[in-house]
Protein backbone atom coordinates (compact mmCIF):
# COMPACT_ATOMS: atom_id res chain seq x y z
CA UNK A 1 0.00 0.00 0.00
CA UNK A 2 0.59 3.76 0.09
CA UNK A 3 1.78 3.92 -3.29
CA UNK A 4 2.12 7.28 -5.22
CA UNK A 5 2.19 7.47 -8.99
CA UNK A 6 3.96 10.59 -10.28
CA UNK A 7 3.74 11.54 -14.42
CA UNK A 8 5.60 12.13 -16.42
CA UNK A 9 9.13 10.53 -15.56
CA UNK A 10 10.92 12.72 -18.11
CA UNK A 11 9.68 15.62 -19.98
CA UNK A 12 11.47 18.04 -22.37
CA UNK A 13 9.85 21.27 -23.29
CA UNK A 14 10.78 24.54 -25.21
CA UNK A 15 11.83 27.28 -23.35
CA UNK A 16 8.60 29.97 -22.54
CA UNK A 17 6.14 26.86 -22.84
CA UNK A 18 4.38 25.43 -19.47
CA UNK A 19 4.92 21.89 -18.24
CA UNK A 20 2.40 19.99 -15.73
CA UNK A 21 3.26 17.23 -13.58
CA UNK A 22 0.47 14.95 -11.91
CA UNK A 23 1.38 12.95 -8.34
CA UNK A 24 -0.96 10.98 -7.73
CA UNK A 25 -2.01 8.54 -4.69
CA UNK A 26 -3.05 5.49 -5.72
CA UNK A 27 -4.38 3.50 -2.43
CA UNK A 28 -4.81 6.10 0.22
CA UNK A 29 -6.40 9.73 0.77
CA UNK A 30 -3.73 12.35 0.92
CA UNK A 31 -4.54 15.20 1.97
CA UNK A 32 -1.19 17.20 1.93
CA UNK A 33 1.27 16.77 -0.03
CA UNK A 34 4.86 17.72 -0.64
CA UNK A 35 6.86 19.17 -3.79
CA UNK A 36 10.32 18.92 -3.77
CA UNK A 37 12.98 19.69 -6.51
CA UNK A 38 16.62 18.25 -6.68
CA UNK A 39 19.59 19.53 -8.78
CA UNK A 40 22.60 17.38 -9.68
CA UNK A 41 24.30 15.69 -6.51
CA UNK A 42 22.27 18.02 -4.32
CA UNK A 43 19.74 17.02 -1.88
CA UNK A 44 15.64 17.20 -1.81
CA UNK A 45 14.95 20.80 -1.39
CA UNK A 46 11.42 21.65 -0.15
CA UNK A 47 9.38 23.71 -2.90
CA UNK A 48 5.93 24.03 -1.13
CA UNK A 49 3.42 22.24 0.75
CA UNK A 50 0.12 21.29 -0.84
CA UNK A 51 -3.10 20.84 1.28
CA UNK A 52 -6.48 19.18 -0.61
CA UNK A 53 -8.94 22.09 -0.91
CA UNK A 54 -6.49 25.42 -0.05
CA UNK A 55 -3.81 26.89 -1.22
CA UNK A 56 -0.13 25.84 -1.62
CA UNK A 57 2.30 27.09 1.16
CA UNK A 58 5.63 28.07 -0.86
CA UNK A 59 9.08 27.91 0.55
CA UNK A 60 11.01 30.99 0.68
CA UNK A 61 12.67 31.69 -2.27
CA UNK A 62 9.97 29.71 -4.50
CA UNK A 63 8.02 31.68 -6.84
CA UNK A 64 4.74 31.16 -6.33
CA UNK A 65 3.29 32.21 -9.92
CA UNK A 66 6.19 30.48 -11.68
CA UNK A 67 5.40 26.97 -9.84
CA UNK A 68 1.94 26.69 -9.43
CA UNK A 69 0.52 24.13 -7.72
CA UNK A 70 -3.07 22.56 -7.20
CA UNK A 71 -4.18 19.91 -4.87
CA UNK A 72 -7.67 19.82 -6.17
CA UNK A 73 -8.66 16.37 -4.57
CA UNK A 74 -7.65 14.07 -2.07
CA UNK A 75 -6.00 11.75 -4.88
CA UNK A 76 -3.90 13.97 -6.54
CA UNK A 77 -1.71 17.35 -6.91
CA UNK A 78 -0.40 19.09 -9.71
CA UNK A 79 3.08 20.95 -10.09
CA UNK A 80 2.87 23.07 -13.11
CA UNK A 81 6.18 25.17 -14.17
CA UNK A 82 5.05 28.26 -16.09
CA UNK A 83 6.97 30.16 -18.71
CA UNK A 84 9.81 27.82 -18.27
CA UNK A 85 13.32 28.65 -18.59
CA UNK A 86 17.05 26.06 -19.17
CA UNK A 87 17.63 27.05 -15.61
CA UNK A 88 13.98 25.46 -14.33
CA UNK A 89 15.65 21.98 -15.31
CA UNK A 90 15.99 19.46 -12.36
CA UNK A 91 14.16 16.66 -11.31
CA UNK A 92 11.02 17.09 -9.49
CA UNK A 93 10.04 14.68 -6.42
CA UNK A 94 6.18 14.70 -5.01
CA UNK A 95 5.22 13.00 -1.55
CA UNK A 96 2.51 12.31 0.24
CA UNK A 97 2.09 12.62 3.82
CA UNK A 98 1.06 8.60 4.50
CA UNK A 99 0.54 7.82 8.44
CA UNK A 100 1.05 4.40 8.19
CA UNK A 101 4.10 2.38 9.41
CA UNK A 102 6.22 3.14 6.35
CA UNK A 103 6.69 6.85 6.70
CA UNK A 104 5.95 9.60 3.86
CA UNK A 105 6.17 7.83 0.34
CA UNK A 106 7.56 9.47 -2.50
CA UNK A 107 6.92 9.65 -6.37
CA UNK A 108 9.37 8.50 -8.70
CA UNK A 109 10.51 11.46 -9.51
CA UNK A 110 9.89 13.71 -13.16
CA UNK A 111 13.43 14.84 -14.84
CA UNK A 112 12.69 17.97 -16.33
CA UNK A 113 15.12 19.43 -19.36
CA UNK A 114 14.18 22.98 -20.63
CA UNK A 115 15.79 23.68 -24.51
CA UNK B 1 15.16 25.91 11.49
CA UNK B 2 16.14 22.17 11.16
CA UNK B 3 19.36 21.19 9.29
CA UNK B 4 20.25 17.87 8.20
CA UNK B 5 23.73 17.12 7.83
CA UNK B 6 25.23 13.68 6.74
CA UNK B 7 28.81 12.82 6.54
CA UNK B 8 30.79 11.62 4.93
CA UNK B 9 29.78 12.65 1.39
CA UNK B 10 31.30 9.60 -0.18
CA UNK B 11 32.72 6.84 0.63
CA UNK B 12 34.08 3.48 -1.41
CA UNK B 13 34.49 0.48 0.08
CA UNK B 14 35.19 -2.87 -1.11
CA UNK B 15 32.51 -5.80 -1.07
CA UNK B 16 32.10 -7.16 2.18
CA UNK B 17 32.64 -4.46 4.51
CA UNK B 18 30.20 -3.23 6.91
CA UNK B 19 30.20 0.26 7.16
CA UNK B 20 28.20 3.14 9.02
CA UNK B 21 26.67 6.23 7.83
CA UNK B 22 26.02 9.43 9.79
CA UNK B 23 23.67 11.91 10.15
CA UNK B 24 23.18 14.88 12.11
CA UNK B 25 19.94 17.48 13.00
CA UNK B 26 20.33 20.61 15.20
CA UNK B 27 16.68 20.45 16.73
CA UNK B 28 16.43 17.32 18.48
CA UNK B 29 12.43 17.80 18.51
CA UNK B 30 11.59 15.27 16.04
CA UNK B 31 8.66 13.25 15.18
CA UNK B 32 10.87 10.65 13.56
CA UNK B 33 13.72 9.97 10.92
CA UNK B 34 13.39 8.02 7.73
CA UNK B 35 17.06 7.05 6.05
CA UNK B 36 15.85 6.38 2.04
CA UNK B 37 18.15 4.94 -1.19
CA UNK B 38 18.16 6.66 -4.09
CA UNK B 39 19.57 5.24 -7.03
CA UNK B 40 20.93 7.97 -10.08
CA UNK B 41 18.52 9.33 -11.67
CA UNK B 42 15.17 7.56 -9.63
CA UNK B 43 13.49 8.58 -7.01
CA UNK B 44 13.59 7.44 -3.13
CA UNK B 45 13.21 3.74 -1.61
CA UNK B 46 12.04 4.54 2.16
CA UNK B 47 14.94 1.61 4.21
CA UNK B 48 13.95 2.64 7.59
CA UNK B 49 12.14 4.99 9.86
CA UNK B 50 12.58 5.62 13.41
CA UNK B 51 9.94 6.87 15.33
CA UNK B 52 11.46 9.57 17.90
CA UNK B 53 10.64 7.44 21.32
CA UNK B 54 13.19 4.51 19.44
CA UNK B 55 16.44 3.70 19.26
CA UNK B 56 16.86 1.64 16.57
CA UNK B 57 15.22 -0.65 13.59
CA UNK B 58 16.66 -3.15 11.48
CA UNK B 59 15.49 -4.63 8.37
CA UNK B 60 17.50 -7.18 7.31
CA UNK B 61 21.85 -5.75 6.40
CA UNK B 62 20.30 -2.40 8.18
CA UNK B 63 20.34 -1.20 11.03
CA UNK B 64 19.59 2.28 12.28
CA UNK B 65 19.84 3.98 15.32
CA UNK B 66 18.35 7.48 16.81
CA UNK B 67 20.08 9.15 19.44
CA UNK B 68 17.29 12.54 19.42
CA UNK B 69 19.06 13.96 22.63
CA UNK B 70 22.25 14.30 21.00
CA UNK B 71 20.91 14.70 17.76
CA UNK B 72 22.57 11.96 15.61
CA UNK B 73 21.72 9.13 13.77
CA UNK B 74 23.16 5.96 12.61
CA UNK B 75 22.65 3.64 9.33
CA UNK B 76 24.57 0.41 9.51
CA UNK B 77 25.33 -1.69 6.82
CA UNK B 78 26.75 -5.39 7.05
CA UNK B 79 28.86 -7.18 4.36
CA UNK B 80 28.06 -4.70 1.75
CA UNK B 81 27.38 -5.62 -1.74
CA UNK B 82 27.90 -3.75 -5.20
CA UNK B 83 23.53 -3.31 -5.82
CA UNK B 84 24.53 -1.45 -2.25
CA UNK B 85 25.86 1.45 -4.43
CA UNK B 86 23.31 4.66 -4.26
CA UNK B 87 22.90 7.58 -2.36
CA UNK B 88 21.50 7.43 1.26
CA UNK B 89 19.59 10.46 2.24
CA UNK B 90 18.64 10.97 5.99
CA UNK B 91 15.33 13.03 6.61
CA UNK B 92 13.51 13.93 10.14
CA UNK B 93 10.49 15.26 10.36
CA UNK B 94 9.97 17.56 13.00
CA UNK B 95 6.33 17.75 13.61
CA UNK B 96 2.58 16.02 13.03
CA UNK B 97 1.23 15.31 10.16
CA UNK B 98 1.61 17.46 7.38
CA UNK B 99 4.86 18.53 8.30
CA UNK B 100 7.81 18.27 5.40
CA UNK B 101 10.67 15.87 5.45
CA UNK B 102 13.87 18.03 5.65
CA UNK B 103 16.99 16.05 3.93
CA UNK B 104 20.50 15.77 4.44
CA UNK B 105 23.01 15.75 1.35
CA UNK B 106 23.13 12.13 1.27
CA UNK B 107 26.13 9.87 1.30
CA UNK B 108 27.27 8.67 -2.03
CA UNK B 109 28.27 5.08 -1.61
CA UNK B 110 30.41 2.67 -3.70
CA UNK B 111 31.20 -0.71 -3.11
CA UNK B 112 33.55 -2.59 -5.64
CA UNK B 113 33.62 -6.07 -6.17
Amino acid sequence: GAVVSQHPSRVICKSGTSVKIECRSLDFQATTMFWYRQFPKKSLMLMATSNEGSKATYEQGVEKDKFLINHASLTLSTLTVTSAHPEDSSFYICSAAFLGPGGYTFGSGTRLTVV
Amino acid sequence: KQEVTQIPAALSVPEGENLVLNCSFTDSAIYNLQWFRQDPGKGLTSLLLIQSSQREQTSGRLNASLDKSSGRSTLYIAASQPGDSATYLCAVRSGQAGTALIFGKGTTLSVSS
